[in-house]
């Protein structure tokens, strides 16, 4: 069981650009979720993927935000024209397709818009 | 509409003390309720977690208990140790479907030596 792993740890970038981040999760977890945490809060749901498929997405994941899980395994969260506001942990969760099974997750990413 | 409140903000227990960390929520369908364990930097760690079934669930010196028609939950840590300080996080979920986690604003927990 190696973990969830996430990538990169940190990225810094320039208000406006856009930035996308990997996970991936343990290997026999279909079920990974995004979650956003801000500096002295609790992370925040932002989608969920079952497999391939996004069943649900959050109205915290406006339409700058994509989500993907192309062949069920690692996941990519991508922002468009990033703003200020977006600056935070991304966290990357996963677990088994079953119910009552615990997440767990990866270290996040930190973005810091400039 | 926040649906999980979780109190204190901090916490300072000294070293072999309790530490007691209480959460209640809004939702009456919420039926898995995590606790999890952050240090700075890293994702959170799930520490242990109970379902309304049981009143109370001990692992260690962690113990979970659930009062269901208080709607409130709290973790206790027993013979608390410097290396428990951390953020805690209560969540709750609804099993079933996407089970996402709501999860509480955190405590500080820092135990003195």
């Amino acid at each position: 069981d190696t973990g969830v792993s996430q990538d990169p740890r940190h990225k810094i970038t320039k208000r406006g650009q856009n930035v996308t981040f990997r996970c991936d999760p343990i290997s026999e977890h279909n079920r990974l979720y995004w979650y956003r945490q801000t500096l002295g809060q609790g992370p925040e749901f932002l989608t969920y993927f079952q497999n391939e498929a996004q069943l649900e997405k959050s109205r915290l994941l406006s339409d700058r935000f994509s989500a993907e899980r192309p062949k069920g395994s690692f996941s990519t969260l991508e922002i468009q024209r990033t703003e200020q506001g977006d600056s935070a942990m991304y966290l990357c969760a996963s677990s088994l397709g079953r119910d009552g099974q615990p997440q767990h997750f990866g270290d996040g990413t930190r973005l810091s818009i400039l | 509409q926040q649906q999980v409140k979780q109190s204190p903000q901090s916490l300072i227990v000294q070293k072999g003390g309790i530490s007691i960390i209480n959460c209640a929520y809004e939702n009456t369908a919420f039926d898995y309720f995590p606790w999890y364990q952050q240090f700075p930097g890293k994702g959170p760690a799930l520490l242990i977690a109970i379902r309304p079934d049981v009143s109370e669930k001990k692992e260690g010196r962690f113990t979970i208990s659930f009062n269901k028609s208080a709607k409130q939950f709290s973790l206790h840590i027993m013979d608390s140790q410097p290396g428990d300080s951390a953020t805690y996080f209560c969540a709750a979920s609804i099993v079933g479907g996407a089970q996402k986690l709501v999860f509480g604003q955190g405590t500080r927990l820092t135990i003195n030596p």
